[in-house]
C-alpha cells in the first residue's frame, strides 16, 4: 500500500523559511515523478513544483527562486524548502506521486495518483 | 500561460446525470485527469488519460474529450458525490489545474 506522509508545516513569520517533508512508503521516490501541490484556504488546487526521476525540476512562477524541491533517496523522502515566505504562501501543502507513461523512446508524466494528507503552512506575523 | 476553465458550480438531482466540463487550447490532445475533493480531505484521482478509471472508482464516473473540451460525467449521481472536482493537464513540465467545480446534489 502506498502512503505519503507530509510533515513540517506550522506558523511562520513573513520572510521566514520552512522545510516540508513527505515520507513515502510503498513506492520509491528516486524512480518516481513527485510533485507538491498547495491549496489556500477556501481556494482551488495550485501546483507548486515537480521533480522527475532523472532529477530535473520545475516550479510554478509564483515560487520560482524561493522554493526548492529535493529528495533523499536513502530516506525515501521528498522535501520542499521554502524561503522568503509571504502571506499568500499560506496553504495546505500536499505531496503526490505522478504516474509515468513510457514508450520505447521517452516517458511522459500523467496523473497524480497518490496524495498525502497535507500539512498546513500559515505565514503570518 | 496555459489555462483550464471549469464552471464554478453544477447542480444535479439525485439519480440524474451530472456533467462537468473543462476547456483549454487543444486539451483533447493532451493527457488530462479529474480529481474529486471532499471538504477536509485530500484530492482523489477519479479519471485519468481522459476516460480511464482507477481501481476502486465507481463505474458511474466516466470521462470523454472532444477538441478543446473534456467532460466528467457522473451517471446516477448520489449524495456522496457532492464534492469539488478539478481537471488537470500539462503545459510542458508544469502541472495545470482547472479552477474547480462545486457539484451540489439536491
Amino acid at each position: 500500500e502506498v502512503q505519503l506522509v507530509e510533515t513540517g508545516g506550522g506558523l511562520i513569520q513573513p520572510g521566514g523559511s520552512l522545510r516540508l517533508s513527505c515520507a513515502a512508503s510503498g513506492l520509491t521516490v528516486s524512480s518516481s515523478y513527485m510533485t507538491w501541490v498547495r491549496q489556500a484556504p477556501g481556494k482551488g488546487l495550485e501546483w507548486v513544483s515537480i521533480i522527475f526521476s532523472g532529477g530535473t525540476t520545475s516550479y510554478a512562477d509564483s515560487v520560482k527562486g524561493r522554493f526548492t524541491i529535493s529528495r533523499d533517496n536513502s530516506k525515501n523522502t521528498l522535501f520542499l524548502q521554502m524561503n522568503s515566505l509571504r502571506a499568500d504562501d499560506t496553504a495546505v501543502y500536499y505531496c503526490a506521486r505522478v504516474t509515468q507513461h513510457c514508450s520505447p523512446t521517452n516517458c511522459h508524466a500523467g496523473a497524480l495518483d497518490y496524495w498525502g494528507q497535507g500539512t498546513l503552512v500559515t505565514v503570518s506575523s | 500561460s496555459y489555462e483550464l476553465t471549469q464552471p464554478p458550480s453544477v447542480s444535479v438531482s439525485p439519480g440524474q446525470t451530472a456533467s462537468i466540463t473543462c476547456s483549454g487550447d487543444k486539451l483533447g490532445d493532451k493527457y488530462a485527469s479529474w480529481y474529486q475533493q471532499k471538504p477536509g480531505q485530500s484530492p482523489v484521482l477519479v479519471i485519468f488519460q481522459h476516460d480511464k478509471r482507477p481501481s476502486g472508482i465507481p463505474e458511474r464516473f466516466s470521462g470523454s474529450n472532444s477538441g478543446n473540451t473534456i467532460t466528467l460525467t457522473i451517471s446516477g449521481t448520489q449524495a456522496v458525490d457532492e464534492a469539488d472536482y478539478y481537471c488537470q493537464s500539462w503545459d510542458s513540465t508544469s502541472v495545470i489545474f482547472g479552477g474547480g467545480t462545486k457539484l451540489t446534489v439536491l
